[in-house]
């Protein structure tokens, strides 16, 4: 079963924009990660807010978590183009404690 | 290094041929877990660890088996490989649940 829904599938910017990608879970989450995959690599971690906690940032990246919505978002400022990746949410799933991954967000940094 | 390894990074088989894919992690990591990656389909869970001889089932197991003997290690093994196991593996570990988890490489494998 697939968790998270993100969106947008793809998003395409120009250097030194931001982007924004959300993703909406379903069932309750123990915390929410946000991880980064450079075309056919290994996943890197990137972030993770905790469901108690409805803000976070680490550098460029802030991310927010309204679980009375069941959803995220990851905002990256100021992008580059090495930023340009896939980007997946996952949720770990309080009862179980399995991680579950959205499909991810391709996004594309134009230089 | 603190890293998860796997081996093989590619493996091309025949159909019914028994495989195994090695995982290590050297972070003395309580939490392993496989996922497959296929294209339109994302990172689907097949197996997890929360610690040694403790293993459950993700949302894809059929097809595959694991053990957690040591922590460090948490192989993957196909028994009899079919043709849509073809896929991207991948190996992660992670301290506890409240960590990210650390990925390894991935294993390309093949099955004709």
């Amino acid at each position: 079963s697939q968790q998270g829904e993100e969106d947008p599938q793809a998003l395409s910017i120009q250097e030194g924009e931001n982007a924004t990608m959300n993703c909406s879970y379903k069932t309750s989450i123990n915390n929410l990660q946000w991880y980064r995959q450079n075309s056919g690599r290994g996943l890197v971690h990137l972030i993770l807010i905790r469901s108690n906690e409805r803000e976070k940032h680490s550098g460029r990246l802030r991310v927010t978590l309204d679980t009375s919505k069941k959803s995220s978002s990851l905002l990256i400022t100021a992008s580059r183009a090495a930023d340009t990746a896939s980007y997946f949410c996952a949720t770990d799933e309080r009862v179980k404690g399995k991680l579950i991954f959205g499909q991810g967000t391709e996004l594309s940094v134009k230089p | 290094e603190a890293q998860v390894t796997q081996n093989p990074r590619y493996l091309i088989t025949v159909t019914g041929k028994k495989l195994t894919v090695t995982c290590s992690q050297n972070m003395n990591h309580e939490y392993m877990s496989w996922y497959r990656q296929d294209p339109g389909l994302g990172l689907r869970q097949i197996y997890y660890s929360m610690n040694v001889e403790v293993t459950d089932k993700g949302d894809v197991p059929e097809g595959y088996k694991v053990s957690r003997k040591e922590k460090r290690n948490f192989p993957l093994i196909l028994e009899s490989p079919s043709p849509n196991q073809t896929s991207l593996y991948f190996c992660a570990s992670s301290p506890t649940r409240s960590y990210g988890y650390t990925f390894g490489s991935g294993t390309r494998l093949t099955v004709v």
